[in-house]
């Protein structure tokens, strides 16, 4: 995605917990979106965060500061099942409202 | 509901052949956007419609590639002729109207995997 940065590849041990960083560059930002795609599967909804804080939902909890252009969810209690791929999607002005996708971060849980 | 259907799940052509996709929303949703997913470049916005209309089209690689919404329950996207370099995953997804629906999460279909021979 346009000026959206995710690292590519992440390790964590089960039961640990890790945390996926997305940064951006935008105007007019809109929203902050967070998705999971298992392998082979659809990318589901994680969370959503417009404006600056945590939001909590179980063991994913999602960061957004605006100022800084930065998010990052955090994962907790990680379980084998947590092994897939994290989207940072990103809803502003300059990309039309539309959703601009990051890359993804593979994330592989060991047990 | 269902979910987003897309059809089919699975394709495997010849490069110079036609290939259409199929895509039917979830049922009252206002938005359908059509994305193409590759090792290479992620996850890309191709086209969405509002209201059945094509609102931004910007995304769409080349004039080889076309989609319409005739009706608000189905989409298509044709690809004409077929090339090796379009061989991706092609996901739909619907989403209610933006200004209605605070979160505008988007539901994506199960994706047709392509592959152009």
């Amino acid at each position: 995605g346009q000026n959206i940065d995710q690292p590519t590849e992440m390790t964590a041990t089960e039961g640990a917990i890790v945390q996926i960083n997305c940064t951006y560059q935008t105007s007019g930002f809109n929203g902050l979106f967070w998705y999971q795609q298992h392998a082979g599967e659809a990318p589901t909804f994680l969370s959503y965060n417009v404006l600056d804080g945590l939001e909590e939902k179980g063991r994913f909890s999602s960061f957004l500061s605006r100022s800084k252009g930065y998010s990052y969810l955090l994962l907790k209690e990680l379980q084998m099942k947590d092994s897939a791929s994290y989207l940072c999607a990103v809803r502003a002005e300059n990309y039309g409202q539309n959703f601009v996708f990051g890359p993804g971060t593979r994330l592989s849980v060991l047990p | 509901d269902a979910g987003v259907i897309q059809s089919p799940r699975h394709e495997v052509t010849e490069m110079g052949q036609e290939v259409t996709l199929r895509c039917k929303p979830i049922s009252g949703h206002d938005y359908l956007f059509w994305y193409r997913q590759t090792m290479m470049r992620g996850l890309e916005l191709l086209i969405y419609f509002n209201n059945n209309v094509p609102i931004d089209d910007s995304g769409m690689p080349e004039d080889r590639f076309s989609a319409k919404m005739p009706n608000a329950s189905f989409s298509t996207l044709k690809i004409q002729p077929s090339e090796p370099r379009d061989s991706a995953v092609y996901f739909c997804a619907s989403t209610l109207d933006l200004l209605r629906d605070r979160v505008h999460e988007q539901f994506f279909g199960p994706g047709t995997r392509l592959t152009v021979l």
